[in-house]
């Protein structure tokens, strides 16, 4: 089994649209992190999270919303999308343990609003 | 600002040895990592260096230059399944990973 599930994998919408976007983990890091991808751009921080109901603010975080409940899931809302928040979505947690730092990315959704 | 540039493509043959170079300003600097992507995949993690010098990991090796701002990642013997893209990250003093565009490797038979 993946240890960093998304849902849904793919999905259309219409502009004005409430969407939510939910990732679950099972490595058990504290540290949560939402992305998203566009072409020709790197990866920009949307929102990102170091324990259950701590919220940060990333780079790119107006239109967007996030929740986390539990440690094992962090979600990403669009209250009302809009064609420009069509992008690759990724969800990633956080290894700080010893000498490590890595992030374990999910495997995208893949967004569309029209 | 904080920026990072690295190359949008290259192309390399099967076999060969291929350097890819990634140059950084970020306010602070705490690390610097490499990871690939394949095409409609996550980015999975390669690299992490923090220190100057050569880190070497079976085929791939990671270099830093903290002094110059500048990394790069040497691939060697090159495989077909290395054909991917290699994102670069420094983080700053927040901690945070600032991203490069990534460069699309292509390998030719």
């Amino acid at each position: 089994d993946a240890d960093v599930t998304q849902t849904p994998r793919n999905r259309i919408t219409k502009t004005g649209k409430r969407i939510m976007l939910e990732c679950s983990q099972t490595k058990g890091h504290d540290r949560m992190y939402w992305y998203r991808q566009d072409p020709g751009l790197g990866l920009r921080l949307i929102y990102y999270s170091f324990d259950v109901k701590d919220i940060n603010k990333g780079e790119i975080s107006d239109g967007y919303s996030v929740s986390r409940q539990a440690q094992a899931k962090f979600s990403l809302s669009l209250e009302s999308a809009i064609p420009n928040q069509t992008a690759l979505y990724f969800c990633a947690t956080r290894d700080l343990a010893g000498d490590t730092d890595t992030q374990y990315f999910g495997p995208g959704t893949r967004l569309t609003v029209l | 600002g904080q920026n990072i540039d690295q190359p949008t493509e290259m192309t390399a043959t099967e076999g060969a040895i291929v350097q890819i170079n990634c140059t950084y300003q970020t306010s602070g600097f705490n690390g610097l990592f490499w990871y690939q992507q394949h095409a409609g995949e996550a980015p999975t993690f390669l690299s992490y260096n923090v220190l100057d010098g050569l880190e070497e990991k079976g085929r791939f090796s990671s270099f830093l230059s903290r002094s110059k701002g500048y990394s790069y990642l040497l691939l060697k013997e090159l495989q077909m399944k290395d054909s991917a893209s290699y994102l670069c990250a420094a983080m700053d003093s927040n901690y945070q990973l600032i991203w490069g565009a990534g460069t699309k490797l292509i390998i030719k038979p």
